[in-house]
């Protein structure tokens, strides 16, 4: 399954498959790119991040695209499990601001 | 190690009153953050510390706010009076030294306080 973050907040996906979540971001001038996942009543937890001189990087079971032309970010997850329901979002990271400025998020459903 | 923690997990108060939030950051890490998320909207930065110092307050919504890192360890985030539309999740976040982190630093998440305001 495939998500466009903003226009559609909601992927749902059956176990096992493969899950894409996508994230367009604002600022060319930012130059790291993280996201967290967050489970109900809990706080945003860190998955993966990735520095702007990178295309791609690799975690277990997830991978993160950048894409800077577009200024396009995604996130890959294999094989989904229900432990991976929760909202992910996307935040990006000017250096020297320090500050992160968050996506809106994406609901991920994972249907048995 | 002990993560970010946030205390209260839930606050419920009425229109004008006080409340104020705490945050014990990851021992160690002199970066604190506040954040907020609105129903319905995304997660804003509300305000950086650098140990007791404000680096950054940009994202305060007004002079209701004020937040406060006496010592450099813990924070607190006072909303004096509240209104209906400072409802919404407060987090807060810790990191180290971007130094130490080679050149970027993870900002770890607590578990937020929910705030409701009637």
């Amino acid at each position: 399954g495939e998500s466009v973050g903003l226009h559609l907040p909601t992927l749902s996906v059956q176990e096992g498959d493969n899950s894409i979540i996508n994230c367009a971001y604002s600022n060319s001038a930012s130059d790291y790119f993280i996201w967290y996942k967050q489970e109900s009543g809990k706080g945003p937890q860190f998955i993966i991040d990735i520095r702007s001189n990178m295309d791609k990087r690799q975690g277990q079971r997830v991978t993160v695209l950048l894409n800077k032309t577009v200024k396009h970010l995604s996130l890959q997850i294999a094989a989904t499990q229900p432990g991976d329901s929760a909202v992910y979002f996307c935040a990006e990271n000017i250096w020297g601001a320090q500050k992160l400025v968050f996506g809106q998020g994406t609901r991920l459903t994972i249907n048995p | 190690e002990a993560g970010v923690t946030q205390f209260p997990s839930h606050s419920v108060i009425e229109k004008g009153q006080t409340v104020t939030l705490r945050c014990d950051p990851i021992s160690g890490h002199d970066n604190l953050y506040w954040y907020r998320r609105v129903m319905g909207k995304e997660i804003k930065f509300l305000l950086h510390f650098v140990k007791e110092s404000k680096q950054d307050e940009s994202g305060m919504p007004n002079n209701r706010f004020l937040a406060e890192r006496t010592g450099g360890t813990y924070s607190t985030l006072k909303v004096q009076p509240a209104e209906l539309e400072d409802s919404g999740v407060y987090f807060c976040a810790s990191s180290q030294d971007p130094r130490l982190a080679g050149g970027q630093e993870t900002q770890y998440f607590g578990p937020g306080t929910r705030l409701l305001v009637l």
